[in-house]
């Protein structure tokens, strides 16, 4: 498809089990970002990739967060020893580039530690 | 710190009216601001970018402004459908991070 693609759509964990999320960014697109937004709350910036710069992680909540981006590609944000105030929704976002581009959003991942 | 706030947090008319969504945001250091649509169980959908150096941006029954100076940025939604309900969220670029606002939620009563 043409759009950002994200997997799974739905994940139901059990607590202190690590889960990977995927994101699919738009083809050509060089900006990959992850917000995450919890019951309730706004949208919480996670992480940001630019190409083959270093990532931004000043987002990530903790170090049991951490997220890669294959070949200036695929992404995948893993969170290790899932904790209950982990479940939220997991969006994942791409753009052109940073700055003064439109960013496009995935369906997000929604993740649940029971 | 940027900080951006919707007003109101939630929004009821009656089909076919016009109607104004408001965004704040505390600083004017801005690249763009989006404005966005979540349904429920659903991503994002992108319905106006709105440029720093710009004062609006229309799309169909959308007219979105930004002004710069007062830190204020409003979605006109005219003769308003159904379909549109939905959580409206506006996000300021700064700095390559989106800064979001908490959201104004929708309903358009038939």
């Amino acid at each position: 498809g043409a759009g950002v693609s994200q997997s799974p759509s739905n994940k139901v964990t059990e607590k202190g089990k690590d889960v990977e999320l995927r994101c699919d960014p738009i083809s050509g697109h060089t900006a990959l970002y992850w917000y995450r937004q919890s019951l309730g709350q706004g949208l919480e910036f996670l992480i940001y990739f630019q190409g083959n710069s270093a990532p931004d992680k000043s987002g990530l909540p903790s170090d049991r967060f951490s997220a890669e981006r294959t070949g200036g590609s695929v992404s995948t944000l893993t969170i290790q020893r899932t904790q209950q105030e982990d479940s939220a929704v997991y969006l994942c976002a791409s753009s052109p580039g940073h700055q003064n581009t439109e960013a496009f959003f995935g369906q997000g991942t929604r993740l649940t530690v029971v | 710190k940027q900080e951006v706030t919707q007003i109101p947090a939630a929004l009821s008319v009656p089909e076919g009216e016009n109607l104004v969504l408001n965004c704040s945001f505390t600083d004017s250091a801005i690249y763009n601001l989006q404005w966005f649509r979540q349904d429920p169980g659903k991503g994002l959908t992108s319905l106006l970018l709105i440029q720093s150096s710009q004062r609006e941006q229309t799309s169909g029954r959308l007219n979105a402004s930004l002004d710069k100076s007062s830190g204020r940025s409003t979605l006109y939604i005219a003769a308003s459908q159904p379909g549109d309900s939905a959580t409206y969220l506006c996000a300021v670029d700064s700095n390559y991070q989106l800064i979001w606002g908490a959201g104004t939620k929708l309903i358009i009563k038939p």
